[in-house]
């Protein structure tokens, strides 16, 4: 069964800064993941989609990394910024149509 | 363009009452799917649509709870005998497609509060 597990479930920084958020994933048998951000009260916007044939995608100050043998993603964001708060989920699409999400990251960039 | 909307945006219900949740996907997108995330819990699965077809049903809760896709465009999930345990925030996607090149692009969701 496949499990999806964000580290670290909170996070706190100074604007400016810069970060990465981690996923990690328990059967590397995917076949892509996408990464959302997911403001208070609001629905997922999509960031950046990973196929399993992938190592990387980038958009903007976003980049974000899969190596499917560990079971790990990671984002990196570039010179954090205040509109960057949110909270930050990872999900994985894997032998069927669904995605299993993680229990996501918050983050809170400082002004 | 526009994206996925749902609605209501929020609903109260008493326990024991049936409520309607509507999506209306993206325009053209033959895929639409449907998730539930509880306060402090990740987001899970229930259901997912290919057309007006829904071919696994595995992830409802139970049997109090159902969804139905007409003109492959706009989907209902219908929750029966609602119970406290169903409040929740449900959340609609749509995809063009099945594929997995294609992203999920979500809805703001419904806020269902049962009491």
């Amino acid at each position: 069964k496949q499990e999806v597990t964000q580290i670290p479930a909170a996070l706190s920084v100074p604007e400016g800064e810069n970060l990465v958020l981690n996923c990690s994933f328990t059967d590397s048998a995917i076949y892509n993941l996408q990464w959302f951000r997911q403001d208070p009260g609001k629905g997922l916007t999509s960031l950046l989609l990973i196929q399993s044939s992938q190592r990387e995608q980038t958009s903007g100050r976003l980049n974000a990394s899969l190596d499917k043998s560990s079971g790990r993603s990671t984002l990196y964001i570039a010179a954090s910024q205040p509109g960057d708060s949110a909270t930050y989920l990872c999900a994985v699409r894997s032998g069927t149509y669904k995605y299993i999400f993680g229990t996501g990251t918050r983050l809170k960039v400082l002004a | 363009g526009a994206g996925v909307s749902q609605s209501p945006s929020n609903k109260v219900t008493e326990k024991g009452k049936d409520v309607e949740l509507r999506c209306d996907p993206i325009s053209g997108h033959t895929a639409l799917y449907w998730y539930r995330q509880s306060l402090g819990q990740g987001l899970e699965f229930l259901i997912y649509f290919q057309g007006n077809s829904a071919p696994d049903k595995s992830g409802l809760p139970s049997d109090r709870f159902s969804a139905e896709r007409t003109g492959g465009s706009v989907s209902t999930l219908t929750i029966q005998r609602t119970q406290q345990e169903d409040s929740a925030v449900y959340l609609c996607a749509s995809s063009p497609s099945l594929g997995a090149e294609y992203e999920q692009y979500f809805g703001p969701g419904t806020r269902l509060t049962v009491t």
